[in-house]
């Protein structure tokens, strides 16, 4: 069965980092971009970054340009996103998602989600 | 506000016809794939139509989807009161380099 399972929220203070991670199984993430998709409270979904499947290509929304790093770890099938100068519109629920790279234009599974809080 | 339009909501009564509209714009519409997702509240989104505008295995032939320009289109037949839920559409934006997700619509089976 093809899974993504995220990890790593939690409630962190505005300005500390966080970690969160995208563990795949049932499938090798080889081939497949990546992508992290959020959703504010009583908001839409948000696209906010995507890394390619040989990592050549890395794209971020704007709003997180210069404080979030996707990442990915192809041989131990795991996506990460290194979020950092926290801000309190960055709580969400973060999603990862997977986009076969033989078949692009679309969002093919979705993990979950990991909730991260930023408060005071 | 989202770069990709949709109507906040739709209803409609069981075993109707209901349509979800989805206005964009030549940067992401009209020049790139569009898809469709459904998202149950505590459950992960779900593709729902691809990029190439047809089904993924195991959704129903009740879902449809549609593109004409700058616009695209979900049609949800028969109504099932499993179906209420919040549907996006999503498409790739050449000016912005991102994917860009419209805001969602909430349907109601009344």
């Amino acid at each position: 069965e093809v899974q993504l399972v995220e990890s790593g929220g939690g409630l962190i203070r505005p300005g500390r980092s966080l970690r969160l991670s995208c563990a795949a199984s049932g499938f090798t993430l080889n081939g497949y971009n990546m992508h992290w998709v959020r959703q504010a409270p009583g908001k839409g979904l948000e696209w906010i970054a995507s890394i390619s499947s040989d990592h050549t290509a890395i794209f971020y929304i704007d709003s997180v340009k210069g404080r979030f790093t996707i990442s990915r770890d192809n041989a131990n099938n795991s996506l990460f996103l290194q979020m950092d100068s926290l801000r309190d519109e960055d709580t969400a629920m973060y999603y990862c998602a997977s986009e076969k790279g033989w078949d692009l234009g679309h969002f093919d599974s979705w993990g979950q989600g990991t909730l991260v809080t930023v408060s005071s | 506000q989202s770069v990709l339009t949709q109507p906040p909501s739709a209803s409609g009564a069981p075993g109707q016809r209901v349509t979800i509209s989805c206005s964009g714009s030549t940067s992401n519409i009209k020049s790139h794939a569009v898809s469709w997702y459904q998202h149950l509240p505590g459950a992960a989104p779900k593709l729902l139509i691809n990029g190439h505008l047809q089904r993924p295995s195991g959704v129903p032939d009740r879902f449809s989807g549609s593109k004409s320009g700058t616009s695209a289109s979900l049609a949800i037949s028969g109504l099932l009161s499993e179906d209420e839920a919040d549907y996006y559409c999503a498409s790739w934006d050449g000016s912005l380099n991102g994917w860009v997700f419209g805001g969602g619509t909430k349907l109601t089976v009344l």
